[in-house]
């Protein structure tokens, strides 16, 4: 059984930075596409950055481009997130997502990790 | 990007009773690359239908999809208790992916 199990959460004050990670298990990691995928309390889903299996192709949301990096580990099957030059506007909870097939283009969540929680404020 | 709209806001029914959520697309979804997820309070989103019309593994039988090019709907056919939350539907067709702003479905 998948299991995703995000860390990392916390309250940073405007224009800081945090590393959210992505512990994943029971799944063959290196060949998923992995993403992540915001809520801002009250609010819906909002996809926000997405890497391959092969860490060739990466893809962000227009925004978080240039302040949010993807990262992941193959050989110890993490995932992460660097956000820097945080806005008030980025708390939400965020969620690590295995998409099911990135290549066929099937870019649904098939499994989801139970949430980071990010608060920015000063 | 697409916008996905999604109808009504909030669903009040009683237990039993038939639900029909709709989503609908700003643009055409390629491949009906749509799904449908349910969202419980304090939970992480749960995948319940694929490709417009599959439904996940594990998904009971009533929760069914349909819809093609801009229209797309999630039928319950008969609430249980669990069913009540939120369903958001999400398009794959096109990058960015986007999602619906949610249908509440609450117990009358």
């Amino acid at each position: 059984e998948a299991q995703l199990v995000e860390s990392g959460g916390g309250l940073v004050k405007p224009g800081g930075s945090l590393r959210l990670a992505c512990a994943a298990s029971g799944f063959s990691f290196g060949t998923y596409s992995m993403n992540w995928v915001r809520q801002a309390p009250g609010k819906g889903l909002e996809w926000i950055s997405s890497v391959a299996g092969g860490t060739s192709y990466i893809y962000y949301a227009d925004s978080v481009k240039g302040r949010f990096t993807i990262s992941r580990d193959n050989s110890k099957n993490f995932l992460y997130l660097q956000m820097n030059s945080l806005r008030v506007d980025d708390t939400a909870v965020y969620y690590c997502a295995r998409a099911y097939d990135f290549w066929s283009g099937q870019v649904y969540f098939d499994h989801w990790g139970q949430g980071a929680v990010v608060t920015v404020s000063s | 990007d697409i916008v996905l709209t999604q109808s009504p806001g909030t669903l009040s029914l009683f237990p039993g009773a038939a639900a029909t959520l709709s989503c609908r697309a700003s643009q055409s979804i390629n491949n009906g690359f749509l799904a449908w997820y349910q969202q419980k309070p304090g939970q992480a989103p749960r995948l319940l239908i694929y490709g417009a019309s599959n439904r996940a593994t594990g998904i009971p039988d009533r929760f069914s999809g349909s819809g093609s090019g801009t229209d797309f709907t999630l039928t319950i056919s008969s609430l249980e208790s669990e069913d009540f939350g939120l369903y958001y539907c999400q398009q794959y067709g096109r990058s960015p992916w986007t999602f619906g702003q949610g249908t509440k479905v609450d117990t009358k």
